[in-house]
C-alpha cells in the first residue's frame, strides 16, 4: 500500500508564482525525501528531513514536516517553466523489518512561461 | 562520471518470453533495487539487495527475479509469469540500505509487450 500520498494530483502555475507540494503519511517515519521526475526520465534526489527536524530549506525549496499530522509540504519559490515536472516525496517508515521507501503517486507540476 | 545505467532504453517482449533488463553503478553503493512505475503511478519495489550475494523480494516480486553476482550489477529478469509487464523501470542504488540515506536512480527502462 502506498505510505505517502501527494496532494494535489496536478497543480498549473504560471513563471515566478510559488507552488506548494502536500504529502501525507500513515505511519511514524524515520526520514521524509522529496524527488523529481522529469518525464520519462529517472528520479532526482531533492531534500531529505529527518523526523527530528520541522523544516529544511535547499536553494529555492523550503521543506516542512509535521509528525504530529504525519505530513510535510515541498514549497518551490519562484518558480521557472524548467520545474516542470513530477514531485514525489518518499518515506522510511520506524519498525520495517527492512530498509525500504515508499513513494506516493506524485504531484504532477506544470509551470507555464 | 559516475553513475547508474540501465539498458535497453526501450524493450519489446513478446508473450512467453523472458527479458533481462540490465543496470550497472560505478558509484560503490552496497544498496541496489527495482522499482516498476505504471502511468501515472508511484513506484512499486519489486527487489532490492543491500550487498552482494543477498536480495530481498519488494512489494511485487512475483514473475520477476534477480541476481547480485557483483556489487556493480543487478540486472532484472522479466519472466513470462509477469501478466502485465507493459511498464517503466527504474534501477537505483543507494550507499547502505540503512534509513536515511539518498536514493540515486538510473534513466529507466521502458518494457512493452507487444
Amino acid at each position: 500500500s502506498q505510505q505517502g500520498e501527494e496532494d494535489p494530483q496536478a497543480l498549473s502555475i504560471q513563471e515566478g508564482e510559488n507552488a506548494t507540494m502536500n504529502c501525507s503519511y500513515k505511519t511514524s517515519i524515520n526520514n521524509l525525501q522529496w524527488y523529481r521526475q522529469n518525464s520519462g526520465r529517472g528520479l532526482v534526489h531533492l531534500i531529505l528531513i529527518r523526523s527530528n527536524e520541522r523544516e529544511k530549506h535547499s536553494g529555492r525549496l523550503r521543506v516542512t514536516l509535521d509528525t504530529s499530522k504525519k505530513s510535510s509540504s515541498l514549497l518551490i519559490t519562484a518558480s521557472r517553466a524548467a520545474d516542470t515536472a513530477s514531485y514525489f516525496c518518499a518515506t522510511d517508515a520506524i519498525g520495517s523489518s527492512n530498509y525500504k521507501l515508499t513513494f506516493g503517486k506524485g504531484t504532477l507540476l506544470t509551470v507555464n512561461p | 562520471d559516475g553513475g547508474i545505467t540501465q539498458s535497453p532504453k526501450y524493450l519489446f517482449r513478446k508473450e512467453g518470453q523472458n527479458v533481462t533488463l540490465s543496470c550497472e553503478q560505478n558509484l560503490n553503493h552496497d544498496a541496489m533495487y527495482w522499482y516498476r512505475q505504471d502511468p501515472g503511478q508511484g513506484l512499486r519495489l519489486i527487489y532490492y539487495s543491500q550487498i552482494v550475494n543477498d536480495f530481498q523480494k519488494g512489494d511485487i516480486a512475483e514473475g520477476y527475479s534477480v541476481s547480485r553476482e557483483k556489487k556493480e550489477s543487478f540486472p532484472l529478469t522479466v519472466t513470462s509469469a509477469q501478466k502485465n509487464p507493459t511498464a517503466f523501470y527504474l534501477c537505483a542504488s543507494s550507499i547502505e540500505g540503512g534509513p536515511g540515506n539518498t536514493i540515486y536512480f538510473g534513466e529507466g527502462s521502458w518494457l512493452t509487450v507487444v
